[in-house]
């Protein structure tokens, strides 16, 4: 079946350190792949998305790449602050017309 | 501002009661979702409308329903069947439903038993 795997957390970063938080994903077709980003005590919110391969997603100073011949989609950052501290879910879809499947998502923790 | 709103923001259940979740958005969405966030667990769907008075259940249905009569409200209500509802609950919207849409959040409901 179609499955989201995120690297286990939490990660734990000093402020300004590089971050990656790796994710891979199985799925039939050409999916849609997706970073939501959760804030303490709040719903989430998209970070950054893309739809086919080879496409890079950004925000925030957030980026990931769809890389179909590996089958991921990983997050990085060059300079992570105090307020990137959250839980980063990394989702994609099934196929058109389907809802979303979300990694169990990574924590990051960030310390000045 | 337009935006997605769930209450109350946290609710208590006693042993065999019925309780509902709101969600409202007024976002001018036809697809709405209903999700449970559990520690370590991701986010798991509970049901799905892709339009008004339509609804499908999604992986965990068990022991929930949802109603549809409005575009703006999609309420889930835990029923007693549920034998483990404590979590969290997040509801979500988007322009229609799947592929490439942005999924928009509320800020969430957390359910705990008395």
């Amino acid at each position: 079946g179609n499955s989201v795997t995120q690297m286990e957390g939490p990660v734990t970063l000093s402020e300004e350190a590089f971050l990656t938080i790796n994710c891979t994903y199985t799925a039939t077709g050409y999916p849609s792949l997706f970073w939501y980003v959760q804030y303490p005590g709040e719903g989430l919110q998209l970070l950054l998305k893309a739809t086919k391969a080879d496409d890079k997603g950004s925000n925030k100073g957030f980026e990931a790449t769809y890389r179909k011949e590996t089958t991921s989609f990983h997050l990085e950052k060059g300079s992570v602050q105090v307020s990137d501290s959250a839980v980063y879910f990394c989702a994609l879809t099934r196929q058109a017309g389907t809802a979303l499947i979300f990694g169990k998502g990574t924590t990051l923790s960030v310390s000045s | 501002d337009g935006g997605i709103t769930q209450s109350p923001k946290y609710l208590f259940r006693k042993e065999g009661q019925n309780v509902t979740l709101s969600c409202e958005q007024n976002l001018n969405h036809d697809a709405m979702y209903w999700y449970r966030q559990d520690p370590g667990q991701g986010l798991r769907l509970i049901y799905y409308s892709q339009i008004v008075n339509d609804f499908q259940k999604g992986d965990i249905a068990e022991g929930y329903s949802v109603s549809r009569e409005k575009k703006e409200s999609f309420p889930l209500t835990v029923t007693s069947a549920q034998k483990n509802p404590t979590a969290f609950y997040l509801c979500a919207s988007s322009i229609s439903f799947g592929g490439a849409e942005t999924q928009y959040f509320g800020p969430g409901t957390r359910l705990l038993v008395l």
